[in-house]
Formats: structure tokens, C-alpha cells, sequence
């Protein structure tokens, strides 16, 4: 079965602490691709990052880096010294089967 | 290039009316996606069409259509609204790119309110 767990509903956060999203995800796919999106209020989602099976390297984009290990299947996000501006909800999303599968998103808060 | 655009943004309708929204998706990509969100829950899956094709389709009762056109936009309708429609609707499109891997982008999405 192909399927994205997000096991965090909601995390709350004081500004300037560090954050990890966990997904874990299940696929019997051996070529697949996995995403982080951010959908603010406004209700767009808003592509973060794609990485496929085959590159396990951890990525790192300013204050956002990603964990990617195939022995666990997850793809962790971590947002480092978070800012009132990551509050938003964090979608992980796997392609695979050729088709989307999203988890249920964890809400992120950070508290000024 | 420009992004997944949909039409409109919001809108309010009366319950047994029925409404349609417009996607057009980013230029090049054949698969558009419809998704449902409503307070608090995650993404639902309605449907994807791929070159007029619909190709997969999500648990929805038969009031949710869709279709696409040959210059892959595309249309859902919602027909006999009810209170439970109330929500946002994102379109998204995908495609592979020069790097061999398919990436979806979602539009801003519509925003329906059934009173």
C-alpha cells in the first residue's frame, strides 16, 4: 500500500526554537518521490522540496533542512531558529504508482 | 512560468445549487488534480484527469464531476449543494520535468461557502 503518516497533529513553538516535522511512508514502489509543501492561511500550498529514492543526501535551504532515510522510511523537516512566519500547516506528500498520496498535515505555531 | 490558476476564488451558493470551478494548470502539464479541504481536515482526493482522461478518482458521492479539455483545463462541478460542501477547493497540475521527476504545484484555491 502506498500511504504518508504524519503522526504530529500540532506542535506549538516559542520563536527562535528548532522544530522537526516527521513523515513517515509506506510504498512498494523502488522509484519514488517525496515533497514537503507549506500551506499558509491564505490556502495555497506551496511547494518546499522534492527528493527521489535514489538521493538519501539531506538537503539543506537556509533555515530548512530535510532527513531523508530509507532504512526508516522518513522525511524529516526541520526548520531551524523558527520564526512566527513558518506557522502555517505542513504537508508531506509521497508520488509513487503514479499518483499523489498526502498525510493528514501537522499545524505548526510558533509563538512570538 | 505561470502558475495553476483557478477560477473563482470565492463564492457563496445556496444549498440544492449546483457550482462549477475552473483550473487552468501550468503550461506543458496534462494532469490536473482536484482535491477537497474542508476546516481541520487534511486533503481529499476527488479526482486527476490526464488528457481527458479521468484516470484516477477519490470517495466522493456521484455529485462531484469533473472534466478536462483538450488544452488540459479543466472543470469539477458540485451538483444539489449541501451545508458538508462548504470548503476549499484546490486544483493542482503536474508533469514530469527535464530532470525526470513529476512534481505537483496546487493553484490558490476556491473557497465555497453553502448557506
Amino acid at each position: 500500500a502506498q500511504k504518508v503518516t504524519q503522526a504530529q497533529t500540532e506542535i506549538s513553538v516559542v520563536e527562535k526554537e528548532d522544530v522537526t516535522l516527521d513523515c513517515v511512508y509506506e510504498t512498494r514502489d523502488t522509484t519514488y518521490y517525496l515533497f514537503w509543501y507549506k500551506q499558509p492561511p491564505s490556502g495555497e500550498l506551496v511547494f518546499l522540496i522534492r527528493r527521489n529514492s535514489f538521493d538519501e543526501q539531506n538537503e539543506i535551504s537556509g533555515r530548512y533542512s530535510w532527513n531523508f532515510q530509507k532504512s526508516t522510511s522518513s522525511f524529516n523537516f526541520t526548520i531551524t531558529a523558527s520564526q512566527v512566519v513558518d506557522s502555517a500547516v505542513y504537508f508531506c506528500a509521497l508520488f509513487g504508482g503514479n499518483q499523489f498520496y498526502f498525510g493528514t498535515g501537522t499545524s505548526l505555531t510558533v509563538i512570538p | 512560468k505561470a502558475g495553476v490558476t483557478q477560477t473563482p476564488r470565492y463564492l457563496i451558493k445556496t444549498r440544492g445549487q449546483q457550482v462549477t470551478l475552473s483550473c487552468s494548470p501550468i503550461s506543458g502539464h496534462r494532469s490536473v488534480s482536484w482535491y477537497q479541504q474542508t476546516p481541520g481536515q487534511g486533503l481529499q482526493f476527488l479526482f486527476e484527469y490526464f488528457s481527458e482522461t479521468q484516470r484516477n478518482k477519490g470517495n466522493f458521492p456521484g455529485r462531484f464531476s469533473g472534466r478536462q479539455f483538450s488544452n488540459s483545463r479543466s472543470e469539477m462541478n458540485v451538483s444539489t449543494l449541501e451545508l458538508g460542501d462548504s470548503a476549499l477547493y484546490l486544483c493542482a497540475s503536474s508533469g514530469w520535468d527535464r530532470e525526470g521527476g513529476n512534481t505537483i504545484y496546487f493553484g490558490e484555491g476556491s473557497w465555497l461557502t453553502v448557506v
